[in-house]
């Protein structure tokens, strides 16, 4: 199993673009979720989706910041504008809803927007 | 309002001894309580997790202790190595290990040799 996929790995961009974050969930999980971690805030959910669909976005910052899974295996996280304080390692995890299990992570995607 | 807190912050023990990580939650409903482990450039990954009907789970040198009436829960490292070197992560939900996690801010661990 090759575990959840992110790209990119890193990512540096200028204030006032448009990024975009790709997640590839654990094949056959049905919960995927999105995760912002720095230094100050610690691990904090951004939202996730279940069978697709988005059931709590509640933790995403601001209307800058969008995701959507159009399919069971690909979710994307948008920041458009970008600004420096969006500058931190975001992780992607997936879940088997349903199962015993627990979340797993994908190695994350480190953003720094100068 | 931080609904897990996590000390200490950073932790520096030598080879071979015992290195301690503590939780507190406020949340008396939450009802799954996992450790997460996480090198750098990796993201966490799940170390070990108990449930609130037991007191102490032990797997290897991992022990987590939980006390339901104090609310808080701690992560034991026995006979510490290097390797375990990483930041660790405590973490509670509500619904067991289906529920959404809320983490603590991490604890860095040193271990010297």
């Amino acid at each position: 199993d090759a575990g959840v996929i992110q790209s990119p790995r890193h990512e540096v961009t200028e204030m006032g673009q448009e990024v975009t974050l790709r997640c590839k969930p654990i094949s056959g999980h049905n919960s995927l979720f999105w995760y912002r971690q720095t230094m100050m805030r610690g691990l904090e959910l951004l939202i996730y989706f279940n069978n697709n669909v988005p059931i709590d976005d509640s933790g995403m910052p601001e209307d800058r910041f969008s995701a959507k899974m159009p399919n069971a295996s690909f979710s994307t996280l948008k920041i458009q504008p970008s600004e420096p304080r969006d500058s931190a390692v975001y992780f992607c995890a997936s879940r088997l809803t349903g199962g015993m299990d627990t979340q797993y992570f994908g190695p994350g995607t480190r953003l720094t927007v100068l | 309002q931080q609904q897990v807190k996590q000390s200490p912050q950073s932790l520096i023990v030598q080879k071979g001894g015992i290195s301690i990580i503590n939780c507190a939650y406020e949340n008396t409903a939450f009802d799954y309580f996992p450790w997460y482990q996480q090198f750098p450039g990796k993201g966490p990954a799940l170390l070990i997790a108990i449930r609130p009907d037991v007191s102490e789970k032990k797997e290897g040198r991992f022990t987590i202790s939980f006390n339901k009436s104090a609310k808080q829960f701690s992560l034991h490292i026995m006979d510490s190595q290097p390797g375990d070197s990483a930041t660790y992560f405590c973490a509670a939900s509500k619904g067991g290990s289906q529920g959404n996690l809320i983490f603590g801010k991490g604890t860095k661990l040193s271990v010297k040799p």
